[in-house]
């Protein structure tokens, strides 16, 4: 299974953007990207996913890079309730698929 | 509010009892899934199941047992646990095998098994 790494915490402050990296390095040419977080006590939550192109949802925008080596996770205005840990996670579109790896995650702390 | 129901929240058991975890959807997935989360660890696939049928079983020993017998409903039966067993067992259904690239999956809240 491709690989992800992650920071393992990062902190920010209510109301400001934050910026979730991740990098995959062995990314193949039909892996989609997705992002679960998971909050204290609580099952992990989709957040968003892309192939190659950059997304947005209601929830936070996906920036690919062009060579599809790293992703973005940004959370536009953080709030109290985004503090979790954010895992990005490949996934194979074809073969493989159904065995969804979790890494370690970056823990998000954000601060009042 | 999460999609996937699991129950019990909580499950105390000693080595020698027989108990179930169960999980419900009805969002018309085809996929579902147990994992298992260790204290401060990201979840670690134990079973899919693809069309009420197992799909993939990562080496889990025998004492964990899974069962689905219909396509809302999967079962996870315990017998002779280890206190190593305690753990966060959570439940995942997705639209069905070989589309979750580009569908995700939807996870319940989970089921905290003490194992004494």
């Amino acid at each position: 299974d491709a690989k992800t790494t992650q920071p393992n915490s990062m902190e920010s402050n209510e109301e400001e953007p934050v910026h979730l990296p991740c990098n995959h390095s062995t990314i193949s040419g039909t892996d989609y990207i997705h992002w679960y977080r998971q909050l204290p006590s609580q099952g992990p939550e989709y957040v968003i996913h892309g192939l190659t192109s950059n997304v947005n949802n209601r929830m936070a925008s996906l920036a690919i890079a062009e060579d599809r080596k790293s992703s973005t996770l940004i959370l536009h205005r953080a709030t109290l309730r985004d503090a979790a840990v954010y895992y990005c996670i490949l996934v194979p579109s074809q073969g493989g698929s159904e065995k969804l790896v979790f890494g370690k995650g970056t823990k998000l702390t954000v601060n009042p | 509010d999460t999609e996937v129901t699991q129950t019990p929240k909580h499950l105390v058991m000693g080595m020698t009892n027989k108990k179930s975890l169960k999980c419900e959807q009805h969002m018309g997935h085809r996929a579902m899934y147990w994992y298992k989360q260790k204290a401060k660890k990201p979840p670690e696939l134990m079973f899919v199941y693809s069309y009420e049928k197992l799909s993939i079983n990562e080496s889990v020993p025998s004492r964990f047992s899974p069962e689905c017998p219909n396509s809302s409903l999967l079962n996870l039966h315990l017998h002779a646990l280890q206190p190593e067993d305690s753990a966060l067992y959570l439940c995942a259904s997705s639209l069905q095998m070989g589309l979750t690239g580009n569908s995700p999956l939807h996870f319940g809240n989970g089921t905290r098994l003490t194992v004494t």
